[in-house]
């Protein structure tokens, strides 16, 4: 399958600072690339849907001046948790679309944030 | 929108048992239907996927059906292992990068040695 990056994989952070978060596609182009919460026991909440070129499509609820998202070229998007509070503490996973015929989803490693 | 719906939530087997997950989805355009794997900690991991143009799939002890008519499809993995312990997500999605994949609650399959 294809491979998709994302770094770093662990963050412990002070309120009021920024982080943020790389996901890269490493053998594919992805066109479209989603960002997604996952607290513990949960399902995969999407915060996002980036589109290389344009500007992202966040959900309902989720703050785009908060949660800064890039996607400047077919294989990198990065998303920005800017003033960190506590309650960002979560685990943020990307996930590029792929395959013949642009179905299947790979997801990044994810990352976990810790906001002190 | 799509709405994906899963179960049970917490599915508890022993070793060596048969273990089946249901999920059940509302929008007729949903034409591709995975499956992930995911460990404590870690990505989820693709498994198996169907697509709406067939009915069944299979890969070693793992096994995907799909009802069209009925909006439903299911997971069964035989001759369970403890390595299976994980949760299990399902999918839908239209064909395309840009749709947005609907997903199910998840799953926690428990399997007793």
């Amino acid at each position: 399958g294809a491979v998709v990056s994302q770094h770093p994989s662990r963050v412990i952070c002070k309120s009021g600072t920024s982080v943020k978060i790389e996901c890269r596609s490493l053998d594919f182009q992805a066109t479209t690339m989603f960002w997604y919460r996952q607290f513990p026991k949960q399902s995969l909440m999407l915060m996002a849907t980036s589109n290389e070129g344009s500007k992202a499509t966040y959900e309902q609820g989720v703050e785009k001046d908060k949660f800064l998202i890039n996607h400047a070229s077919l294989t990198l998007s990065t998303l920005t948790v800017t003033s960190a509070h506590p309650e960002d503490s979560s685990f943020y996973i990307c996930s590029a679309s792929g395959g013949q015929a642009n179905e299947k989803l790979f997801f990044g490693s994810g990352t976990q944030l810790s906001v002190l | 929108g799509e709405n994906v719906e899963q179960h049970p939530s917490t599915l508890s087997v022993q070793e060596g048992d048969s273990a089946v997950i249901k999920c059940t989805y509302s929008d007729s355009a949903s034409n591709y239907f995975p499956w992930y794997k995911q460990e404590l900690g870690k990505r989820p991991q693709l498994i198996i996927d169907i697509r709406s143009n067939v009915g069944e799939k299979k890969d070693q002890r793992i096994a995907v059906t799909l009802n069209k008519t009925a909006k439903h499809f299911s997971l069964h993995i035989t001759e369970t292992q403890p390595e299976d312990s994980a949760v299990y997500f399902c999918a839908a999605r239209i064909s395309g990068g840009s749709y947005i994949p609907t997903f199910g609650r998840g799953t926690s399959l428990i399997v007793h040695p």
